[in-house]
């Protein structure tokens, strides 16, 4: 069974840009969350979707938006890049919602960069 | 809301026993989770306590208490591919994770 899958690994963005990045989740799972990794902050939620429906946003500005399709697949979006959204996004994947009895399967992760 | 504190860096020695310490801040959480994440990886999932009590996954064990709002993670017979960081995680609603904490494992 093939893994998370995001895409692009890495990207390199201006600020004031927008930047699209992309996450295909393990065959049948229906979650899909959103993790921004930083040096020294861990693992910040950013949101969840379960069948096309956001369940659950994490303290982060309007800028970062996603969605989910049918297919379970989901996209994140940032505008207006700031220098500070530079880091890596996690995108994780599980066959349901429910929490540490469904884990979390990650992905590599996007490596942004804002200059 | 939901805060989970564990030690920034943990160093061992190989052959060693360590044990990486969670306390956490939060309301009607669904057990601990923990996940490994070595250098340039995914986060990867080790253990999970639902109830309180010792959970053991071969040289890794986990262990919850409710009561005292605190967990941890024991490695036992540490090996050089041991040498990674290691997050807590809760989950309510969605799953929330520590800082992490990097382990090195010394020769």
């Amino acid at each position: 069974k093939a893994g998370v899958t995001q895409t692009p690994r890495y990207l390199i963005k201006t600020r004031g840009q927008q930047v699209t990045l992309s996450c295909s989740p393990i065959s049948g799972h229906r979650s899909v969350s959103w993790y921004q990794q930083t040096p020294g902050q861990g693992l910040q939620f950013l949101f969840e979707y379960f069948s096309e429906t956001q369940r659950n946003k994490g303290n982060f500005p309007g800028r970062f938006s996603g969605r989910q399709f049918s297919n379970s697949r989901s996209e994140m979006n940032v505008s207006t890049l700031e220098l500070g959204d530079s880091a890596l996004y996690l995108c994780a994947s599980s066959p349901s919602r429910g929490g540490g009895h469904s884990p979390l399967h990650f992905g590599n992760g996007t490596r942004l960069t804002v200059t | 809301g939901q805060s989970l504190e564990q030690p920034s860096e943990v160093t061992a020695v190989e052959g060693a026993i360590v044990q990486i310490n969670c306390t956490y801040q939060t309301s009607g959480f669904y057990g601990l989770s923990w996940y490994q994440q070595h250098d340039g990886g995914a986060p990867t999932f080790l253990s999970y306590n639902a109830l309180d009590g010792l959970e053991e996954t071969g040289r890794f064990s986990s262990f919850l208490s409710r009561s005292d709002s605190y967990g941890y993670l024991l490695l036992q017979e540490l090996q050089m591919k041991d040498s990674a960081s290691y997050f807590c995680a809760a989950y309510n609603n969605d799953m929330r994770f520590g800082a992490g904490t990097r382990l090195t494992v010394k020769p």
